[in-house]
């Protein structure tokens, strides 16, 4: 069961900017910190955004993390081809002691 | 090169007993949790429960905690999942991954997946 909620599917062309969202509620989002993973098909999953906004090493400035109150989002930039992954945001569960996912979106390219 | 490494694919019928591995390698592996995480066919993530590899203290996800159980072996740098009992419904990938800073911190790296099946 997810406790974090996600839009299943989410579409764009190529060089538009998609936005992904994401919402919980205030024992999660609102008191903690929202990270996002990438899955390309068949791969594991991948840091993509940590601490709300913060990019790893090696992750393009193309994608972008946001958050407010019990709400966060991220946001892709200049879409290309590649990008075509599944798109899961994580953040600490107080109730749960432990990290909780959203149910994941489904990024398709046209 | 920070790297987790898990053990093979596995095929076991109801009932049976499993243990899967994840060996780190390019780090400190006593100074960072490890996570296991399920991915059930076609469905998202569901985070199992973690466990510190310096002293072995564990806490699992309710939905997980009677039914597995987490280990780890420091002096092979090298973390556990198992199962005594073994049903269907655990058919999945099982992932571990890499808990960047302190006990809250993001899943910086992650291995690459044991597939699980079980049917009889």
């Amino acid at each position: 069961q997810s406790l974090l909620t996600q839009p299943p599917s989410a579409s764009g062309t190529p060089g538009q900017r998609v936005t992904i969202s994401c919402s919980g509620t205030s024992s999660n989002i609102g008191s903690n910190s929202v990270n996002w993973y990438q899955q390309l098909p068949g791969t594991a999953p991948k840091l993509l955004i940590y601490s709300d906004n913060q990019r790893p090493s090696g992750v393009p400035d193309r994608f972008s993390g946001s958050k407010s109150d019990t709400s966060a989002s991220l946001a892709i930039s200049g879409l290309q081809s590649e990008d075509e992954a599944d798109y899961y945001c994580s953040s600490w569960a107080d109730s749960l002691n432990g990290p909780i996912f959203g149910g994941g979106t489904k990024l398709t390219v046209l | 090169e920070v790297q987790l490494v898990q053990s093979g694919a596995e095929v076991k019928k109801p009932g049976e007993s499993l243990r899967i591995s994840c060996k780190g390698s390019g780090y400190t592996f006593t100074n960072y949790w490890i996570n296991w995480v399920r991915q059930m066919p076609g469905k998202g993530l569901e985070w199992v429960g973690r466990i510190d590899p310096s002293d072995s203290y564990t806490n699992y996800n309710p939905a997980f905690h009677a039914h597995v159980s987490i280990s780890t072996d420091k002096s092979i740098n090298t973390a556990y999942l198992q199962w005594s009992s073994l049903t269907s419904s655990d058919t999945a990938i099982y992932y571990c991954s890499r808990v960047s800073v302190g006990y809250y911190g993001p899943q910086d790296y992650w291995g690459q997946g044991t597939p699980v099946t079980v049917s009889s």
